[in-house]
C-alpha cells in the first residue's frame, strides 16, 4: 500500500540558510500534519492543513512557513535556519471519512542538519 | 489538554505477554485514547484506539477502565519487534473535524529482552 513519502530523506545546511521540505500523502487523504523531534525528545505538532487550508497551529516558529498545494502536497518551509531547528521532521496524513480521522499515518521523516 | 502519565520505560521478555499502563485521570467525555508506537529511526505508528469498550486489533488490545481514568496496553506475545517508544495521546474526536493534532507526551521505551 502506498505510504507518505518525504523528501528529502536527508538535509544538511549552514546556519541562516533556508531549507523547504516537503510531504507527499497517501492518495486521498486529504489532511496533513508536520510534527519536529528534536533529537532525544518526543515529536512535538507543528502545523496541519486540511483541504489545503491552515486547519492548527502548534508551536512553530515565525521563520518557517508551510502550505497544502491543489494536489495535497504540502511543503514546509524554513528560513534563517538555526542550529536548534536540526531535528527530525515527520509528516502524517489522515483521511476524513465521516468528519472523523482516527489514524495518522506517517512517513520516514527528513533529518535536518543545522552546521 | 487533558495529560497522560506513562512509566518511562518497562523490560519484557521475548514471546510474552506486555502489558503498558497510562493514567489519563482528566480525560473528558469526548476524549478518545490512541496509542502510537515509535520503532528505532522510524516515524509514529498507530497501534489502536477507544473510548469506552475494550477493544482488540491485529497488533493489540487495548483495557480501558470503567471510569476512563486509566487504561493498559497489551501485546499478547512481544517479539523483538516491538521494541520501541509507546506513546499513550488522547485526542478530542469532536474538535477540528476530527482532524485533532497528536500530542505527544513521554511515552514508555519498551525494551524486549531474547
Amino acid at each position: 500500500a502506498a505510504g507518505v513519502i518525504q523528501s528529502p530523506r536527508h538535509l544538511i545546511k549552514e546556519k541562516r540558510e533556508t531549507a523547504t521540505l516537503k510531504c507527499y500523502p497517501i492518495p486521498r487523504h486529504d489532511t496533513v500534519y508536520w510534527y519536529q523531534q528534536g533529537p532525544g525528545q518526543d515529536p512535538q505538532f507543528l502545523i496541519s492543513f486540511y483541504e489545503k487550508m491552515q486547519s492548527d497551529k502548534g508551536s512553530i516558529p515565525d521563520r518557517f512557513s508551510a502550505q497544502q498545494f491543489s494536489d495535497y502536497h504540502s511543503e514546509l518551509n524554513m528560513s534563517s535556519l538555526e542550529l536548534g531547528d536540526s531535528a527530525l521532521y515527520f509528516c502524517a496524513s489522515s483521511p476524513l471519512a465521516g468528519g472523523l480521522s482516527h489514524e495518522q499515518f506517517f512517513g520516514p521523516g527528513t533529518r535536518l542538519t543545522v552546521l | 489538554d487533558a495529560k497522560t502519565t506513562q512509566p518511562n520505560s518497562m523490560e519484557s521478555n521475548e514471546e510474552e505477554p506486555v502489558h503498558l499502563p497510562c493514567n489519563h485521570s482528566t480525560i473528558s467525555g469526548t476524549d478518545y485514547i490512541h496509542w502510537y508506537r515509535q520503532l528505532p529511526s522510524q516515524g509514529p505508528e498507530y497501534v489502536i484506539h477507544g473510548l469506552t469498550s475494550n477493544v482488540n486489533n491485529r497488533m493489540a488490545s487495548l483495557a480501558i477502565a470503567e471510569d476512563r481514568k486509566s487504561s493498559t496496553l497489551i501485546l499478547h506475545r512481544a517479539t523483538l519487534r516491538d521494541a520501541a517508544v509507546y506513546y499513550c495521546i488522547l485526542r478530542d474526536e469532536r474538535s477540528n473535524f476530527g482532524n485533532e493534532k497528536l500530542t505527544f507526551g513521554t511515552g514508555t521505551r519498551l525494551t524486549i529482552i531474547p
